[in-house]
């Protein structure tokens, strides 16, 4: 699977949109791209899950471009409550590979 | 529906003790997972379960064992604690959404290990 490089950590503050980029250089045809969103003191929890263009849901927007090397998180508006670790994962839509390895994840702070 | 539970919550071990961590998940899925968390870290995979009756290593497995009890329960053992496996322990399952695969978190177990 394609290896993931995102920042380690990201300031902003508060009614901000924020952007957390994730680079993906070598993803295969067959790999989609998940965020998942770790609150303090708290498991993981999935956020967004996309494959290429653009997929919005309640809670964020997913930017693919069409060579799919890097994808945006989009936060809009921030809150106190969006401070959190934001990880970015490639997989398999093919295959079930079940060896579900997590980066260091992008900690972000959102100031008052 | 209570998704993927884990027990106990918090522990306190003394170095050389041994002991268990209980996971169980009502959403019948396939796959588990364990990892932990150190202060400040990301997650690292520990032990993972693709199906029932199966268990292969993670990033981190030494002086861990799983055991894939059935569908529901996969637990985590520490035969001989140590200090440096004070941590959160996570465990998860996976299911097959839309697109791909989402996974699922437990609360976790703070383990503390003196």
């Amino acid at each position: 699977l394609a290896k993931t490089t995102q920042p380690i950590s990201m300031d902003s503050y508060e009614g901000q949109e924020v952007n957390i980029t994730c680079s993906h250089n070598n993803i295969a045809t067959n790999d989609y791209i998940t965020w998942y969103q770790q609150f303090p003191s708290q498991g993981p929890r999935f956020i967004i899950q996309g494959y290429k263009t653009k997929v919005t849901n309640e809670v964020a927007s997913l930017f693919i471009p069409a060579d799919r090397k890097s994808s945006t998180l989009s936060l809009p508006r921030v809150s106190l409550s969006d401070t959190a670790v934001y990880y970015c994962l490639v997989g398999d839509i093919k295959t079930s590979y079940d060896k579900v390895i997590f980066g260091p994840g992008t900690s972000l702070s959102v100031i008052p | 529906n209570a998704g993927v539970t884990q027990t106990p919550k918090f522990q306190v071990l003394k170095t050389g003790q041994s002991m268990t961590l209980q996971c169980a998940q009502d959403m019948n899925h396939n796959s588990m997972y364990w990892y932990r968390q150190d202060p400040g870290m990301g997650l690292r995979l520990i032990y993972y379960s693709a199906s029932e009756g199966t268990t292969d290593k993670g990033e981190v497995p030494n002086g861990y064992n799983v055991s894939r009890l059935n569908k529901r329960e996969f637990s985590l053992r520490l035969e001989s604690a140590a200090p440096s496996q004070t941590s959160v322990y996570f465990c998860a399952s996976r299911r097959r959404a839309v697109l791909g695969y989402e996974q699922y978190f437990g609360p976790g177990t703070r383990l503390t290990v003196t």
